[in-house]
C-alpha cells in the first residue's frame, strides 16, 4: 500500500486553459474526496464519491469544475477555462466506508494560473 | 453552518516548551473532532480524534479533550521538539452525515527552535 497519490504535483497554466488532475486512492478504499486549499486557509470540501457515484458537490464547485471516478478506482478533477482565482492546492483523500473512518490524504496538486 | 475557529499563528516555541493551540467549533449536529498535521512537503495526516464529549484523543505526546460545554478541542503537548514543527489543523465532521466530509480551521503554524 503506497498511500494516496496525486498527479501532477505542480501545474502552471495560463488563464483560460483547461487542466486535469488525477488521484489514485488506496486500493480498497471506496470513498474518495476532493478538497481545495488556498494560501493561509484550511482545506475546503469540494466533492465526494462513494465508489463511482458522485454523491455530494459543494457550492464551491462551479460549472467549470467536473470530477469523475470511472469504475470506482482513480478519480479526475477537471477545471475548464481556468481563472486566477482557481490557483490553489487541490487535495484528494480516500477512506473505507462505514461509520467514522479516517481519511487518508494525498500530497496534493498545486495549481498556479497565470 | 458548521465551522471551526483556531488560533492564528505562527506559534514560535523553544524546544521542551509547553504547547497549546486553541480550537473552538460551531456545529448543528453532534460532531466528531480531529487534529490533522501537515509537515513541510507532506500530505495531511491524522494526529488524533475524539468522537464524544469528554473523550480525550492522544498520539505522539499530543492530547486534546472534547469539551462540549465550551465547544472546544484544544491541542496540547507537554514538551515540544524541533520535529513537531508543522501546520496543525483542527477539523470536525458531523456524525451520522452521509459523507463524513471534514470542515477545517485555517491552520496554525508551529515553529520549534532548538
Amino acid at each position: 500500500d503506497t498511500g494516496v497519490s496525486q498527479n501532477p504535483r505542480h501545474k502552471i497554466t495560463k488563464r483560460g486553459q483547461n487542466v486535469t488532475f488525477r488521484c489514485d486512492p488506496i486500493s480498497e478504499h471506496n470513498r474518495l474526496y476532493w478538497y481545495r486549499q488556498t494560501l493561509g486557509q484550511g482545506p475546503e470540501f469540494l466533492t465526494y464519491f462513494q465508489n463511482e457515484a458522485q454523491l455530494e458537490k459543494s457550492r464551491l464547485l462551479s460549472d467549470r469544475f467536473s470530477a469523475e471516478r470511472p469504475k470506482g478506482s482513480f478519480s479526475t478533477l477537471e477545471i475548464q477555462r481556468t481563472e486566477q482565482g482557481d490557483s490553489a492546492m487541490y487535495l484528494c483523500a480516500s477512506s473505507l466506508s462505514g461509520g467514522l473512518v479516517e481519511q487518508y490524504f494525498g500530497p496534493g496538486t498545486r495549481l498556479t494560473v497565470t | 453552518g458548521d465551522s471551526v475557529t483556531q488560533m492564528e499563528g505562527p506559534v514560535t516555541l523553544s524546544e521542551e516548551a509547553f504547547l497549546t493551540i486553541n480550537c473552538t467549533y460551531t456545529a448543528t449536529g453532534y460532531p466528531s473532532l480531529f487534529w490533522y498535521v501537515q509537515y513541510p512537503g507532506e500530505g495531511l495526516q491524522l494526529l488524533l480524534k475524539a468522537t464524544k464529549a469528554d473523550d480525550k484523543g492522544s498520539n505522539k505526546g499530543f492530547e486534546a479533550t472534547y469539551r462540549k460545554e465550551t465547544t472546544s478541542f484544544h491541542l496540547e503537548k507537554g514538551s515540544v521538539q524541533v520535529s513537531d514543527s508543522a501546520v496543525y489543523f483542527c477539523a470536525l465532521t458531523v456524525s451520522g452525515g452521509a459523507t463524513n466530509k471534514l470542515i477545517f480551521g485555517t491552520g496554525t503554524l508551529l515553529a520549534v527552535q532548538p
